[in-house]
């Protein structure tokens, strides 16, 4: 299966400010997916990333609080912008590889202050 | 779209005793059912998944059973251990790489020594 570097691990934020999540793949792959995980709470889709066009969002995830970045088919990049309390979650992107399954990322911890 | 529900929320067992967890689907174009397990602090790893075309499948002490008629699939662990003691996510999904999974609310799994 794919390997997923995702980066920062974590990070505490200021209010207001924004963060910018690393997803780097080893393998060539179409789509990335990023996730957000409230505490103690499930996956929830944010967008569906392909490369060469715009990310799809999910109903109540809009492009201008999380722009997603896919400049190749390795690398994506999600961005919390304007950052409030209830934005301190996790973060994950994940990636379907060649049938086998769909492999995660292991999160980007973010607490807002 | 799909909605997956996700069966008992928490589940307490005794250790070598047997756990299971079971998820009910709604939409019938999904035919890819992965569950996965998730420790502290770190990303959903894949355990084992099953395909609609397949009913049963086993990896030594899990294993994962389907009734596309039900629309409900369900995880089995035989002889627990204290480090199968985590948060278990039943998944579904129309596989096709592009389409990504829809995950239910998860079930805290303990195992008592």
């Amino acid at each position: 299966s794919a390997v997923i570097s995702q980066k920062p691990s974590r990070d505490i934020c200021q209010r207001g400010t924004s963060l910018t999540i690393q997803c780097q793949v080893d393998s060539q792959v179409t789509m990335m997916f990023w996730y957000r995980q409230q505490p103690g709470q499930s996956l929830t889709l944010i967008a569906t990333a392909n490369q060469g066009s715009e990310a799809t969002y999910e109903s109540g995830f809009v492009i201008d609080k999380f722009p997603i970045s896919r400049p190749n088919l390795t690398f994506s990049t999600l961005t919390v912008s304007n950052m409030s309390p209830e934005d301190s979650s996790i973060y994950l992107c994940s990636v379907e590889f060649q049938g086998v399954g769909y492999t995660f990322g292991s999160g980007t911890r973010l607490t807002v202050v | 779209g799909e909605n997956v529900e996700q069966h008992p929320s928490t589940l307490s067992v005794q250790e070598g005793d047997s756990a299971v967890i079971k998820c009910t689907y709604s939409d019938s174009a999904s035919n890819y059912f992965p569950w996965y397990k998730q420790e502290l602090g770190k990303g959903p790893q894949l355990i084992i998944d099953i395909r609609s075309n397949v009913g049963e499948k086993k990896d030594q002490r899990i294993a994962v059973t389907l009734n596309k008629t039900a629309k409900h699939f369900s995880l089995h662990i035989t002889e627990t251990q204290p480090e199968d003691s985590a948060v278990y996510f039943c998944a579904a999904s129309s596989y096709s790489g592009n389409t990504p999974l829809v995950f239910g609310k998860g079930t805290r799994l303990s195992v008592i020594a």
